[in-house]
């Protein structure tokens, strides 16, 4: 159980292209999702955290105008990273936190890698 | 504020050797520690945790962890290193306060190498 479903897992696309990364989860409902972005090599970075029915927490230095978070469902949330540039090439992971369970960790996406040219 | 140290990026050992990965963390809050796992091109996966109770904590393909408060450490540790065990480790902490939503909190990551 507490499958966590992201996609697509890997994207190439143009500078200036918007892209929409999706995060589901499978077998339970989220309240709570999280978005990181990590670089290769290095360490996860928290980007934003998204309630549903609300707008997303961002992390201080995280462009809110540029990637769009929308947490629409219990079980969806989506990052649009807008007009992309090849500086915003990187490995996005998302997870998400169970209904409720305040002191559990939280499920892991897959990953998606993106890569603008 | 919160933080996480890894000591050490990389970690080689030999197949059937001890595998200790160090974790030292701060927090102004009893923290709940995480130790996760990542292999090439995927998401973390969760190996322990602590949260409160008992201080060795035991996870998943035979790692443990011990939380010491006084030393403000949570190593990471495998009697018998496995080639498969060959990936990239985090330590993350959160406050694990409901309303703060569980922010975590990584570190730097510390790269395991097994060799046969």
């Amino acid at each position: 159980g507490a499958v966590v479903s992201q996609h697509p897992s890997w994207v190439i696309c143009k500078s200036g292209t918007s892209v929409k990364i999706e995060c589901r989860s499978l077998d339970f409902q989220a309240t709570t999702m999280f978005w990181y972005r990590q670089f290769p090599k290095q360490s996860l970075m928290l980007m934003a955290t998204s309630n549903e029915g609300s707008k997303a927490t961002y992390e201080q230095g995280v462009e809110k105008d540029k990637f769009l978070i929308n947490h629409a469902s219990l079980t969806l949330s989506t990052l649009t990273v807008t007009s992309a540039h090849p500086e915003d090439s990187s490995f996005y992971i998302c997870s998400a936190r169970k209904r409720d369970s305040f002191n559990q960790p939280q499920h892991f996406g897959d990953g998606t890698r993106l890569s603008i040219l | 504020a919160q933080s996480v140290t890894q000591l050490g990026s990389h970690v080689s050992v030999s197949e059937g050797a001890l595998v200790l990965l160090r974790c030292n963390y701060s927090s102004s809050v009893p923290p709940y520690l995480f130790w996760y796992v990542q292999y090439p091109n995927q998401g973390l996966q969760l190996l322990l945790k602590y949260t409160t109770g008992a201080t060795l904590v035991k996870g998943i393909n035979g790692f443990e962890a011990e939380f010491k408060k006084s030393e403000t450490s949570f190593h990471l540790t495998k009697p018998s290193a496995h080639m498969s065990d060959a990936a990239e480790y985090f330590c993350a902490v959160s406050e694990g306060v409901y309303n703060q939503g569980g922010k975590l909190i990584f570190g730097q990551g510390t790269e395991l190498s097994v060799k046969p």
